[in-house]
């Protein structure tokens, strides 16, 4: 069975720290791979997403991911966090040829100002 | 920019009660989907919908749950016979494409069972 593990549960970083979020899958086939944030009262929104092609995908806000396939990771990364950046961010997988998203756990990150 | 949209907010029901989760998807798209959210855990494929049918469901999705769309922009979730552990946030989701297209997500709708 599919599953997504996300590493950090509570981060917690001061502004203009780097930020990498780790995220593993488990699913031997095609992937097409997902980070969503979820600010403080709103729904969830799409950060970035790979589907195929360079391995290094840049989202919005200054987030990129980069896909490694022979780790199975889709680790999130942002040279420097601002405050507004707190929330908490889901990475998710879908196995080609299905429809349904399977979501990591979820890491509240917080950043100090 | 067009937003998928849930009602109510928040719901609370008796245990035993049917209740109806409401979504408004986005106008042009055309699958349709149902996750939810126990606190403190994580984000759970319930089923997806496209032309009228279910196309994909998972096994938290039983006899207990049923999905419509009854018209041409709502996509309701039933859940008959609500449990104590049917509490949880449930979220709306639609695409344009089926697969791995771009899910957009409503804001979802917090149900308390009692």
């Amino acid at each position: 069975a599919q599953s997504v593990s996300q590493h950090n549960h509570h981060v917690i970083l001061s502004e203009a720290a780097s930020l990498e979020l780790g995220c593993n899958y488990s699913y031997g086939g095609t992937v097409n791979l997902f980070w969503y944030v979820q600010y403080p009262g709103q729904h969830l929104q799409l950060l970035l997403k790979y589907f195929s092609g360079d391995p290094l995908v840049k989202g919005i806000k200054g987030f990129e991911a980069e896909f490694i396939k022979s780790k199975f990771s889709f680790n999130l990364r942002k040279p420097s966090v601002q405050w507004s950046d707190t929330a908490e961010y889901f990475c998710a997988v879908n196995a080609a040829g299905t429809y349904k998203y399977i979501f990591g756990t979820g890491t509240r990150l917080k950043v100090l100002a | 920019e067009p937003e998928v949209t849930q009602t109510p907010s928040h719901q609370v029901t008796q245990m035993g009660q049917e209740v109806i989760l409401r979504c408004v998807p986005i106008s042009n798209h055309l699958y349709f989907y149902w996750y939810r959210q126990i606190l403190g855990q994580k984000v759970e494929f319930l089923v997806s919908f496209y032309n009228n049918e279910i196309s994909e469901k998972s096994e938290i999705f039983d006899d207990q749950f049923s999905v419509e769309r009854p018209d041409g922009s709502n996509f309701t979730l039933k859940i008959r016979s609500t449990k104590l552990e049917d509490s949880a946030m449930y979220f709306c989701a639609s695409a344009v494409e089926g697969g791995g297209d771009t899910q957009y997500f409503g804001p979802g709708t917090r149900l308390t069972v009692l």
